[in-house]
């Protein structure tokens, strides 16, 4: 238990759907990171948050759709995806400024249909 | 892009030490070395880090050359549960990191 807690663990989605991740934390943290890991690739950065304000976004597509309402809470908003989308989502966050090493969740099994 | 390169994979028998380099020949100077690593199917675990002194807690050591442009990790005991893929990371400190994973070393541990 990392103390990074993400719903659901897995998720079966048809491509016309509209569904959210979720990632909480209570670390006390201040920076919140969303990762995709397809199969058998390495880890691959979306979206970080620091401070609740959006201070990276990889190229990722307009159909992945982050929010981070306040420090403890970070989601991903997710509309008509493709089946090439299907993969390990990951949340991870950090204390920036002190140390950085990150925390993960256990992250959400995405099936698009 | 990565800024560290590892062994795609090794293997280690059980019980015996697993040791495993990382080359960041470009690190800067308030760059530290982090490791981590993923068991299958489950999110990151953070190991350790470090700076430029050798560094040990109670899931491994880390050892960084005196140039810095290199570091091993050391598991003194492997068990079968440590099989997993070991993420070497260099990153700052001082501000916001980007976390930024490469392929790794696939580490098997062997009965």
């Amino acid at each position: 238990e990392t103390g990074v807690t993400q719903t659901p663990r897995h998720l079966v989605m048809g491509m016309t759907n509209k569904k959210s991740l979720k990632c909480e934390q209570h670390l006390g943290h201040n920076a919140m990171y969303w990762y995709k890991q397809s199969a058998k690739k390495p880890l691959e950065l979306m979206f970080v948050y620091s401070l609740e304000e959006r201070v990276e976004n990889n190229s990722v597509p307009s159909r992945f759709s982050p929010e981070c309402p306040n420090s403890s809470h970070l989601f991903l908003h997710l509309h008509t995806l493709q089946p090439e989308d299907s993969a390990l989502y990951l949340c991870a966050s950090s204390l920036t400024g002190v140390n950085t090493e990150a925390f993960f969740g256990q992250g959400t099994r995405l099936t698009v249909v | 892009d990565a800024k560290t390169t590892q062994p795609p994979s090794m293997d280690c028998a059980e019980g015996r030490a697993a040791n495993l380099p990382c080359n960041h020949s470009t690190i800067s100077g308030n760059e530290y070395v982090y490791w981590y690593r993923q068991i299958h199917s489950q999110g990151p675990q953070y190991i350790i880090h470090g700076l430029k002194n050798n560094e040990t807690n109670e899931m491994a050591s880390l050892i960084i050359t005196e140039d810095r442009k290199s570091s091993t990790l050391i598991l003194p005991h492997a068990t079968l549960r440590d099989t997993a893929v070991y993420y070497c990371i260099v990153g700052g400190k001082t501000s916001y990191d980007k976390v930024i994973f490469g392929p790794g070393t696939s580490l098997s541990v062997i009965p």
